[in-house]
């Protein structure tokens, strides 16, 4: 399958202070990038879905000043958490897609701690 | 709909037998599923997926069925081996629309 590559793997931050996560179609063109949340032991939510050279979509209850991401180009997406706190301590979690719409692939994961 | 971040079920299995992990989806107009195996500190792994045109379909060990009247989805896993152990996820999608996952659950294998 194709591959899509996220770094960093983990990150750990101050409180307060901003923290972006890229994620990466190596092989392929990724028209539509997603990106997803998960905490321990439960299952992944869709936080936003982007696609190239628009604005992204965010899922209700998700802070899109908060969480603002970028995706510039057929191979990059960015995710910035702004301003983190330690309740956004989570595991962030992208995925992308190319334009025959079918399976998407998924990023190795960004474990994100704030302290 | 949405997942609602339910604590995972867990399934027990002894090495060698066969395992089936189920999952219900609840939108009707979904036409495409996959289910996902995810490790520990990984993301999520493609294992097979299903069209809504099809009511079974088989990969290497792996077997999914869908039955679109009681929306439900299951995967069988044929001998079970230790390296399968980790949480699977089943996940719907309306065409050209959002993937959706489920709730997922664990599975153990013992040796």
């Amino acid at each position: 399958g194709a591959v899509v590559s996220q770094h960093p793997s983990r990150v750990i931050c101050k409180s307060g202070t901003s923290v972006k996560i890229e994620c990466r179609s190596l092989d392929f063109q990724a028209t539509t990038m997603f990106w997803y949340r998960q905490f321990p032991k439960q299952s992944l939510m869709l936080m936003a879905t982007s696609n190239e050279g628009s604005k992204a979509t965010y899922e209700q209850g998700v802070e899109k000043d908060k969480f603002l991401i970028n995706h510039a180009s057929l191979t990059l997406s960015t995710l910035t958490v702004t301003s983190a706190h330690p309740e956004d301590s989570s595991f962030y979690i992208c995925s992308a897609r190319d334009s025959t719409n079918t399976e998407a692939f998924f990023g190795q994961g960004t474990r994100l701690t704030v302290v | 709909g949405e997942s609602v971040g339910l604590h995972l079920p867990t399934l027990s299995v002894q090495e060698g037998d066969n395992s089936i992990i189920n999952c219900a989806y609840s939108n009707s107009a979904s036409d495409y599923f996959i289910w996902y195996k995810q490790e520990s500190g990984k993301g999520p792994q493609f294992i097979i997926d299903i069209r809504s045109n099809m009511d079974k379909r088989q990969g290497q060990r792996v077997t999914v069925l869908l039955n679109k009247t009681v929306k439900h989805l299951s995967l069988q896993i044929a001998a079970t081996q230790p390296g399968d152990s980790a949480v699977y996820f089943c996940a719907e999608r309306e065409y050209g629309n959002k993937l959706v996952f489920g709730a997922g659950t664990i599975l153990r294998v013992k040796s």
